[in-house]
């Protein structure tokens, strides 16, 4: 069964820092991009980005350039989402995902057919 | 970016009844797009991807359609597990991949 287990719920303060992790089973984790997708409470879905994990090669959106990092270690297959200094505006439900990708002439689409269980990031003082 | 357009944000229905939910792009996009759904407290579930093409297990009185900028998601004949919150998302890799608002699909 393909699988994305997600690291337990985090209560931090502001300006901590922190990582939350991603597993991936029952798939080859090294040839599909993993991503991460932010929920605020009550609100909507966010794409924040991905990694291919078989190169590393990572993509951020523009609204979440430079203040997340993106990680994979494919030698346990893998997945992070970190912050260097945490913000209340963080708290937020952050869902790991798998993107399949369908390849097409000009541009490969992208969709995501496998989601975590979710983790709860709750930045309070 | 794109943008994608939801309507309606939310929609009262009887099980039953059939209900249309409609998705814009700000530009055209072919068919490359996905729906989901998202029960309380649950993870989102993909649902449909290329506008049309259901995911594995999915119902058929779900279906999808449209090309261009306009798509819309149906369901045939409303199912008690079908009440939920609806998204689309377009899936081009000119990122970011961007998501509707949702629109939520409540019991009448």
């Amino acid at each position: 069964e393909v699988q994305l287990v997600q690291s337990g719920a985090e209560v931090k303060k502001p300006g901590e820092s922190l990582k939350i992790s991603c597993k991936g089973s029952g798939y080859s984790f090294t040839t599909y991009w993993i991503g991460w997708v932010r929920q605020m409470p009550g609100k909507g879905l966010e794409w924040m980005g991905i990694i291919y994990p078989g190169d590393s090669d990572t993509r951020y959106s523009p609204s979440f350039q430079g203040q997340v990092t993106i990680s994979a270690d494919k030698s346990i297959n893998t997945a992070y989402l970190q912050w260097s200094s945490l913000k209340a505006s963080d708290t937020a439900m952050y869902y790991c995902v798998r993107h399949e990708v369908v390849p097409a002439a000009i541009q490969d689409h992208y969709y995501m057919d496998v989601w975590g269980k979710g983790t709860t990031v709750t930045v309070s003082s | 970016d794109i943008q994608m357009t939801q309507s309606p944000s939310s929609v009262s229905a009887s099980v039953g009844e059939r209900v249309s939910i409609t998705c814009r792009a700000s530009q055209e996009i072919s068919n490359w797009l996905a729906w989901y759904q998202q029960k309380p407290g649950k993870a989102p579930k993909l649902l449909i991807y290329a506008a049309s093409t259901l995911q594995s297990g999915v119902p058929s009185r779900l279906s999808g359609s449209g090309s261009g900028t306009d798509f819309t998601l149906t369901i045939s004949s409303l199912q008690p597990e079908d009440f939920a919150t609806y998204y689309c998302q377009q899936t081009n890799s000119f990122f970011p991949l961007t998501f509707g608002g949702g629109t939520k699909v409540e019991i009448k």
